[in-house]
């Protein structure tokens, strides 16, 4: 039971290319989440599913687009990176009325 | 929407010290309050939580506590150890449905042995 798994664990792209952070769960959770964390502004939601064919816009999610492939997967992806993009993003899942359960995150960094 | 203002950003205490963070919350229809702890490198994880209903939360050494009059909440944590060292965050979410929740900006304790 690995929870929330996120791939990759570091990514380092170059302005205008384009990638998919991965999520799973395998917790058969309804809702799944994205966040971003940057020094000093907390954790920012990004999108979120509230359950498998939906998907919502959350506090910042320009420059981003998500899939909720299946009830598992929920993937992040950034069409045309820019350096405003580099952060540490976290995928989280939770089941009705309980907090998101974080996954080990991805360091992403845009050169 | 909701926004949550977290003080103080960084805190620095001796080893047997208590802490005291605070968060404030905007929407009065916010009915949920948990907390999350992040250490270095590693993911939030959540560590109590409080609701409308309820004043007062403890559990060991951590205890929340909700005003929800003045629109504020804490988390004091008693006897400090340098494994309490780590980034802090409070947030607010209304209970229903799939919880989203918004979250303060975290402070970094800091618990020196």
């Amino acid at each position: 039971n690995a929870g929330v798994t996120q791939t990759p664990k570091f990514q380092v792209l170059k302005t205008g290319q384009s990638m998919t952070l991965q999520c799973a769960q395998d917790m058969n959770h309804n809702s799944m989440y994205w966040y971003r964390q940057d020094p000093g502004m907390g954790l920012r939601l990004i999108y979120y599913s509230a359950s498998e064919g939906t998907t919502d816009k959350g506090e910042v999610p320009n420059g981003y687009n998500v899939s909720r492939l299946n009830k598992r997967e929920f993937s992040l992806r950034l069409e045309s990176a820019a350096p405003s993009q580099t952060s540490v993003y976290f995928c989280a899942s939770s089941e009705f009325a309980t907090m998101p359960f974080f996954g080990p995150g991805t360091r992403l960094t845009v050169l | 929407g909701e926004n949550v203002e977290q003080h103080p950003s960084t805190l620095s205490v001796q080893e047997g010290d208590s802490a005291v963070i605070k968060c404030t919350y905007s929407d009065s229809a916010s009915n949920y309050f948990p907390w999350y702890k992040q250490e270095l490198g590693k993911r939030p994880q959540l560590i109590i939580d409080i609701r409308s209903n309820v004043g007062e939360k403890k559990d060991q050494r951590i205890a929340v506590t909700l005003n929800k009059t003045a629109k504020h909440f804490s988390l004091h944590i008693t006897e400090t150890q340098p494994e309490d060292s780590a980034v802090y965050f409070c947030a607010a979410s209304r209970e229903g449905g799939s919880y989203i929740p918004t979250f303060g900006r975290g402070t970094s304790l800091i618990v020196h042995p």
